[in-house]
């Protein structure tokens, strides 16, 4: 089956210290992988995706994303969080079969406190 | 959010009334799609459009319809047979439908149906 999970439901973090939040997914063949952030009551922007070649990603506001294919991974990372950092955080992968071909298959998202 | 508009941002209805969201992108997007995000479940992709005039069901088409007569617009139709449409709407479009291409988001409708 394709899918994709978030295991942290809420990843609390000192400002000023890396933060780590955690995405792992199944899918067959080369996967396709996406994280967005989203504000309350906001939509979702997108932050950064793997598509091939280097494993580490980097994307918006700092953030940077390790793809690690024999623990088929794809943890976001910053190495000094914001508490502007703080939001909802989704992990996607893309669907390469069946009825989700194309489309993108969202975690349940990772719930990020940045304290000060 | 992009070039993608959602109105309206906040809309009550009573149970047993259809309700359209409006979506529309000038990104010139091919790809449109619509999502509903429940609290700690993540988006389900209720529809998608690939093209003007063509659209496939998501995972949650049940109680819902869509239209694509413009390549800008594709508005969301909440019917009074989706049995519990109490959500946060997202519409989202994309350049095509590739594997590599992201999705843009629009800012969102919350609906609440008493």
């Amino acid at each position: 089956a394709q899918s994709v999970a978030q295991p942290e439901d809420q990843v609390n973090v000192a400002e000023g210290n890396p933060l780590t939040v955690k995405c792992t997914y199944s899918v067959s063949g080369n996967p396709y992988l996406f994280w967005y952030v989203q504000y309350p009551n906001r939509g979702l922007q997108f932050l950064l995706k793997y598509i091939t070649g280097d494993n580490l990603v980097k994307g918006s506001y700092g953030f940077e994303a390790e793809f690690n294919k024999s623990q088929t991974s794809f943890h976001l990372k910053k190495p000094s969080a914001l508490v502007s950092d703080s939001a909802l955080y989704f992990c996607a992968v893309r669907g390469n079969y069946g009825g989700s071909q194309g489309n993108l298959i969202f975690g349940k998202g990772t719930k990020l406190s940045v304290k000060p | 959010d992009g070039g993608i508009t959602q109105s309206p941002k906040y809309l009550f209805r009573k149970e047993g009334q259809n309700v359209t969201l409006s979506c529309e992108q000038n990104l010139n997007h091919d790809a449109m799609y619509w999502y509903r995000q429940d609290p700690g479940q993540g988006l389900r992709l209720i529809y998608y459009s690939q093209i003007v005039n063509d659209f496939q069901k998501g995972d949650i088409a049940e109680g819902y319809s869509v239209s694509r007569e413009k390549k800008e617009s594709f508005p969301l139709t909440v019917t009074s047979a989706q049995k519990n449409p109490t959500a946060f709407y997202l519409c989202a479009s994309s350049y095509g439908t590739g594997f590599s291409y992201e999705q843009y988001f629009g800012p969102g409708t919350r609906l609440t149906v008493t």
